[in-house]
């Protein structure tokens, strides 16, 4: 049973555009949510985190949104560079268990 | 250390050998976690630890898949009688403060498990 899931394997995006990826979860007891990049042969990386109370987290170019009545969040990129091309996990928390439980990933291309 | 250590980056074994996999994460970092990813697949979580304790083992495939932390620092993960499915990459990840919450985790690169 996927609690946390990223419905686009791949996403491509024109350099200086916004990238917009999306998740959606269907646990209520999240109480925040994630997002990981990774690059080839690395470890993820935390991009940025949104608290369950909140609809909205900006950090530079990176901003996530959070719907929670949707169960849906997104992140948005912009504008997006050559190097934000990675794989983006959007993950997800349940305080009481305190362990964070990953979408598939989104693999996302910036094109020159 | 400066970030999460893990040992070895590779490596390559014969099916129903016995392999074991070294964590050295972030020094004060109170929280382990161990994660695999297989080829096409997200991160599946395995285990936590919090000091030297294990509350949630519910990731753990099958009891040849087994793990410890000694002295709230170095955690090992062993796998018994490897077999080709368990191929993935395992990675290692700690955290501190709001226990993952604000922060996250900080990941390991990884160990590639090969099993031929």
């Amino acid at each position: 049973d996927q609690q946390v899931k990223q419905n686009s394997p791949s996403l491509s995006v024109q350099e200086g555009r916004i990238s917009i990826l999306n998740c959606d979860y269907t646990n209520s007891m999240f109480d925040y949510f994630l997002w990981y990049k990774k690059y080839p042969a690395e470890g993820p990386t935390f991009l940025i985190s949104i608290s369950s109370i909140k609809d909205k987290n900006e950090d530079g170019r990176f901003t996530v949104f959070l719907n929670k009545s949707a169960k849906h969040l997104s992140l948005h990129i912009v504008p997006s560079q050559p190097g934000d091309s990675a794989v983006y996990f959007c993950a997800a928390r349940i305080r009481a268990r305190d362990k964070i439980i990953f979408g598939k990933g989104t693999r996302l291309h910036i094109l020159p | 250390g400066a970030g999460v250590s893990q040992s070895p980056s590779n490596k390559v074994t014969e099916k129903g050998k016995d392999v074991e996999l070294r964590c050295d994460p972030i020094s004060g970092h109170t929280a382990l976690y161990w994660y695999r990813q297989r080829l096409g697949q997200g991160l599946e979580f395995l285990i936590y630890f919090q000091g030297n304790s294990a509350p949630d083992k519910s990731g753990l495939p099958s009891d040849r898949f087994s793990a410890e932390r000694t002295g709230g620092s170095v955690s090992t993960l062993t796998i018994q009688r490897t077999q080709q499915e368990d191929s993935a990459v395992y990675l290692c990840a700690s955290s501190s403060g709001d226990r993952g919450g604000h922060y996250g985790y900080t990941f390991g690169s990884g160990t590639r498990l090969t099993v031929v």
